[in-house]
């Protein structure tokens, strides 16, 4: 079974700073697909970034990039120059292969201050 | 495209009455997710289908239950409403892309029992 790990609840971020954003995963599969989504007060889920297990550079995506470290099972965003506009939850999920499904995290709430 | 569609946004039911969650999406996708969303927390898988006529359980499928009869369209029917079922409720659809299996997600519906 997959299973990914938000530890920070929750996290305050001053306006036009980054913010990196954890995420531990575990699974057994050696191929396997990373996914953050943004969840605004609105609810809706917003794709923000991907990262596949055999890609060789970490995956950016505008003011999204993701520390992705192998070895340590770690996938962690970081938003770089962060704007009010993204205060949020985050969720981190992953999808193995012949398991159609994501496997999401607990999430983390972003509030950024001016 | 409008993409993932769900009606209705809000509902209040009383307990033991029986609902349908509609999801439509326009994208020809074979893979198609209800989740559901309690406060705070992550989004946890009820079902899934991987196609015209498949179905298959999630992580809590007790309560539920879907049929896949066109590609577009997998509803969510809830047969006798318990307080536990208070949640928010996604769906969601996914096909390959050539690089991901990205999910989409509709604007959820919002369920009390009461």
């Amino acid at each position: 079974a997959q299973k990914i790990t938000q530890t920070q609840p929750g996290m305050f971020v001053q306006e036009k700073e980054a913010v990196t954003l954890d995420c531990t995963y575990d699974t057994s599969d050696p191929s396997y697909g990373l996914f953050w989504y943004k969840q605004p007060s609105s609810g809706e889920m917003i794709f923000l970034i991907y990262q596949g297990s055999y890609d060789q550079q970490n995956a950016t995506e505008g003011r999204y990039s993701l520390n992705f470290q192998k070895a340590r099972k770690s996938a962690n965003l970081v938003i770089s120059a962060s704007q009010l506009g993204d205060s949020a939850m985050y969720f981190c999920a992953m999808r193995v292969p012949n398991d159609y499904k994501l496997s999401f995290g607990a999430g983390t709430t972003v509030t950024v201050r001016a | 495209n409008a993409g993932v569609t769900q009606t209705p946004k809000f509902r209040i039911l009383k307990i033991g009455q029986s609902m349908t969650l509609q999801c439509t999406q326009d994208m020809n996708h074979n893979y198609m997710y209800w989740y559901r969303q309690d406060p705070g927390m992550g989004l946890k898988l009820i079902y899934y289908s991987v196609g015209a006529g498949i179905t298959d359980k999630g992580e809590v499928p007790n309560g539920y239950n879907v049929s896949r009869s066109t590609t577009e369209d997998f509803p969510l029917r809830l047969e006798l409403a318990a307080p536990s079922q208070t949640s928010v409720y996604f769906c969601a659809s996914s096909d390959w892309d050539g690089r991901t299996y990205e999910q989409y997600f509709g604007p959820g519906t919002r369920l009390t029992v009461t």
